[in-house]
């Protein structure tokens, strides 16, 4: 069966630090994936999607990035961290259409 | 954007009632799926129901689809405590399979 592993579950970092959040999906092959960001109480913004190894759309301009080396790892990452980009931060895929999430990384940046 | 939007942002109900919460979304799509999310949790898929269908059902959960409207709703009969969490609509465009959700519903059973 498939499963989404998502770390860590939660992380406390300083501004002007860099991050790396991974992603990786089991029990499928070439999978959508997804990053997600959610702030307290909102809805879903999608931050980045990857259809394939290397290939990655952003919908939003912002400090973070993401790579997809492998085909079923996704990462987030970030040079500088602001204070704007603490938030509750999902990992997630799909083949056709029904989406699988990670359990979620709290970020806080202080 | 089209992100869909879910409405009420926020419902409170006594166990055992039903809760009826709805999303409207801006362009056409291939189908519209309902997920739930328990406080500091990654969200659980529902129900999918494609652009075609005008209703469809999952054990206590109905779902309607009005394409002519945009919009959607999600029934949950029989409320039960374990039903708080929010609520999610989110929608996939024909010929993208990036899924775009909405604004959510936050739901309330209150035993």
């Amino acid at each position: 069966s498939q499963t989404i592993h998502q770390w860590p579950a939660t992380l406390v970092q300083p501004v002007g630090s860099p991050l790396s959040l991974e992603c990786t999906v089991e029990g499928t092959s070439n999978p959508n994936l997804y990053w997600y960001r959610q702030a307290a109480g909102r809805g879903l913004q999608l931050l980045f999607y990857s259809v394939g190894i290397g290939q990655i759309s952003s919908e939003v301009p912002q400090n973070l990035s993401a790579s997809r080396p492998q085909d079923r790892q996704f990462i987030l990452s970030s040079k500088k961290l602001l204070l704007s980009d603490s938030g509750f931060y999902l990992c997630a895929w799909n083949a056709n259409t029904e989406a699988f999430f990670g359990q979620g990384t709290r970020l806080t940046v202080v | 954007s089209q992100q869909g939007e879910e409405d009420p942002q926020a419902l409170s109900i006594q166990e055992g009632e039903n809760a009826t919460m709805n999303c409207s979304y801006k362009t056409s799509i291939n189908n519209l799926q309902w997920y739930r999310q328990n406080s500091g949790r990654g969200l659980v898929h529902l129900i999918l129901i494609r652009s075609n269908e005008r209703e469809k059902h999952s054990g206590r959960l109905r779902v309607t689809l009005d394409t002519s409207k945009k919009s959607s709703s999600l029934l949950i009969t029989a409320s039960r405590a374990a039903d708080t969490a929010s609520y999610f609509c989110a929608t996939q465009y024909f010929g993208n399979e990036k899924l775009t959700f909405g604004t959510g519903t936050r739901l309330t059973i209150i035993p």
